[in-house]
């Protein structure tokens, strides 16, 4: 249980376009999840806090036009990249705080995180 | 805002006992976590400390003075596979939305040898 999935694991896209990564909580429903970034061997930042039903809550500094977050659902959160540039390449993860449909016993703070996408921007 | 601060590299060898320590700054705590990642995946969860004091789950333990704003991690009988970075984390509570949220630290890249 408790596993969290992105989609696409990887993407290439040409400069200006938009890209759009999924991620999905496939065995619990999570109605706050988390996207972050990750840029080579360094940490991970937070960008933006997203709530079933309702706007995200972006980070300091981050672009909520260029980044657009969309959680309609209970086990469904999106991030839209647009008009991406070469310095958005970077790893995205998402991570996602169960609310319920967990047979275990899950510690109150626990994030389950997803594989990861890295996008690169050419 | 929120400051974490952790050592950037640890060596050692299989078997040994090695401490990565997590000094951090921040309002609105609630909890240090730590996670480990492997070079291409995603972070795995590790352990979360509310309290002070020392959580043991198998080979590895977690520390938190709330006091000192100071944690530690502690990893005992060290494999190979334990070669990987090592993130603390706190678990703060943002005033204007009233959420909680993960802010990650600045990593620890443990390197084991045979």
């Amino acid at each position: 249980g408790a596993v969290v999935s992105q989609h696409p694991s990887w993407v290439i896209c040409k400069s200006g376009t938009s890209v759009k990564i999924e991620c999905r909580s496939l065995d619990f429903q999570a109605t706050t999840m988390f996207w972050y970034r990750q840029f080579p061997k360094q940490s991970l930042m937070l960008m933006a806090t997203s709530n079933e039903g309702s706007k995200a809550t972006y980070e300091q500094g981050v672009e909520k036009d260029k980044f657009l977050i969309n959680h309609a659902s209970l086990t469904l959160s999106t991030l839209t990249v647009t008009s991406a540039h070469p310095e958005d390449s970077s790893f995205y993860i998402c991570s996602a705080r169960a609310t319920r449909g967990l047979a275990r016993r899950v510690p109150y703070n626990e994030q389950f995180f997803g594989p990861g996408t890295r996008l690169t921007v050419l | 805002g929120q400051s974490l601060e952790q050592p950037s590299e640890v060596t050692a060898v299989e078997g040994a006992i090695v401490q990565i320590n997590c000094t951090y700054q921040t309002s609105g705590f609630y909890g240090l976590s730590w996670y480990q990642q492997h070079d291409g995946g995603a972070p795995t969860f590790l352990s979360y400390n509310a309290l002070d004091g020392l959580e043991e789950t198998g080979r590895f333990s977690s520390f938190l003075s709330r006091s000192d704003s100071y944690g530690y991690l502690l990893l005992q009988e060290l494999q190979m596979k334990d070669s990987a970075s090592y993130f603390c984390a706190v678990l703060v509570l943002t005033m204007n939305t009233g959420f909680q949220k993960l802010v990650f630290g600045t990593g620890t890249r443990l390197l084991v040898s045979p």
